[in-house]
Formats: structure tokens, sequence, C-alpha cells
């Protein structure tokens, strides 16, 4: 069964830093790319960013490539996602994804929150 | 960036009915477009790939069709548990997209 599991959220000052994990289990994590993918408040759906199966590449938002990096460590089936200097309107709910094919995100995690006020 | 407009926002139904939600993007995404059905207080789930593929465990009053720019998710008699919101999502081009979500709720 795949499971993804997210951590590492919280509550978070405005701009401070943050790292989310997301540990993989139920399939080969070295051979897929994987994403990240948040939900405001309101519900609004958001692509991150995602990287590929070896960590070689990796693809952002525009609006958030400044700030946020995602990485990975294959060898603990983990995926990061670095937040940089962090502010209210990244206040959200944010989810592991799995990718397949044309970018279709076929597992998510149960999600972590991350809230970002003084 | 490729905008994906879903219509209705909220769709009141009645358990039995057959429903259609619809999906538009500003401009072509041939058929990667994906759909995902989010329960109160769960994670989304994938529903439909590629406009119309079938996904396996998802029970088979859902259907999707289109291609291009517009695209329809079909629900063939909604049952009380399809109560949900659902997102279509692209992945034909970067930054990959979603819509805002059409909210299915009970009439």
């Amino acid at each position: 069964e795949v499971q993804l599991v997210e951590s590492g959220g919280g509550l978070v000052q405005p701009g401070a830093s943050l790292k989310l994990s997301c540990v993989a289990s139920g399939f080969t994590f070295s051979d897929y790319w994987m994403s990240w993918v948040r939900q405001t408040p309101g519900k609004t759906m958001e692509w991150i960013g995602d990287i590929k199966y070896d960590g070689s590449y990796t693809n952002y938002a525009p609006s958030l490539k400044n700030r946020f990096t995602i990485s990975r460590d294959n060898a603990k089936s983990t995926l990061y996602l670095q937040m940089s200097n962090v502010r209210s309107e990244d206040t959200a709910t944010y989810y592991c994804t799995r990718v397949r094919g044309i970018i279709v995100f076929d597992y998510w995690g149960q999600g972590v929150m991350v809230t970002v006020s003084s | 960036d490729v905008v994906l407009t879903q219509s209705p926002a909220t769709l009141s139904v009645t358990p039995g009915e057959r429903i259609s939600l619809s999906c538009r993007a500003s401009e072509s995404v041939d058929t990667y477009l994906h759909w995902y059905q989010q329960k109160p207080n769960e994670s989304p789930r994938l529903l439909i790939k590629y406009a119309s593929q079938s996904i396996s465990g998802i029970p088979s009053r859902f259907s999707g069709s289109g291609s291009g720019t517009d695209f329809t998710l079909s629900i063939n008699g909604v049952e009380l548990e399809d109560l949900s919101i659902y997102y279509c999502q692209q992945g034909n081009s970067l930054p990959y997209t979603f819509g805002a979500g059409t909210k299915l709720e009970l009439k």
C-alpha cells in the first residue's frame, strides 16, 4: 500500500524558515518524480514544484521559486520542502504527492498544516 | 499560466440524479487534464486521468470526457458519499494548475 506521511508543519513567524518532510512507503521511491502541492484555507489548490526521481532536476511555480526548495533522499525514501522567508500567504496545508505520467498526482499524503503568524 | 475555470462553483444535487461538472482551459491542454475528489477533512484522491481514463477502485458512475479546452466530469447516479469538492488539474504545461473546484452539496 502506497503511503506518504508529511511532517514538520506548525506555527511559524513571518520571515522564518521551515522544512517539511514526507516519508514514502509501499513503492520504490527512487523510481518516481515527486511533487508538493498546497491548499489554502479557502481551498485553493496550488502546485509548488516537483523533483526528478534521482534528484537531478526540479521545477517550481515561478512565484515560489526564490523561497522554496525541493530535495529528496532516496536512501531514506524521503521528500523535503525547504521554505524560507515565509509570509502570511504561505499559510496552507501542504501535500506530498507522487507523480505519474504527464503529471498525474496519483497518491497524496494526509497533509501538514503550516500557519504563518506573529 | 493555463487558467482552469470550473463551473458551477456549487451544485445542489439530489441522490440518484445524473450531473455534469465543467472545466474549461484558457488554452489547449490536449487530454492532459485530470480530476480529483476531496471529501471533507480528507486529502484529494485521483478520480479520472487523461480526461477520460478510469482509475482502479473508483466507482464506475464517474466518467470524464473532453479534449483541448473543454472537459466534463459526469456522475451517473449521485450518491451521498459523493458530496465533495471536485478539482480539475492540467499537466500539459508548467506551471501545473488547478481549477477552483466545484462543491457538491445536498439539495
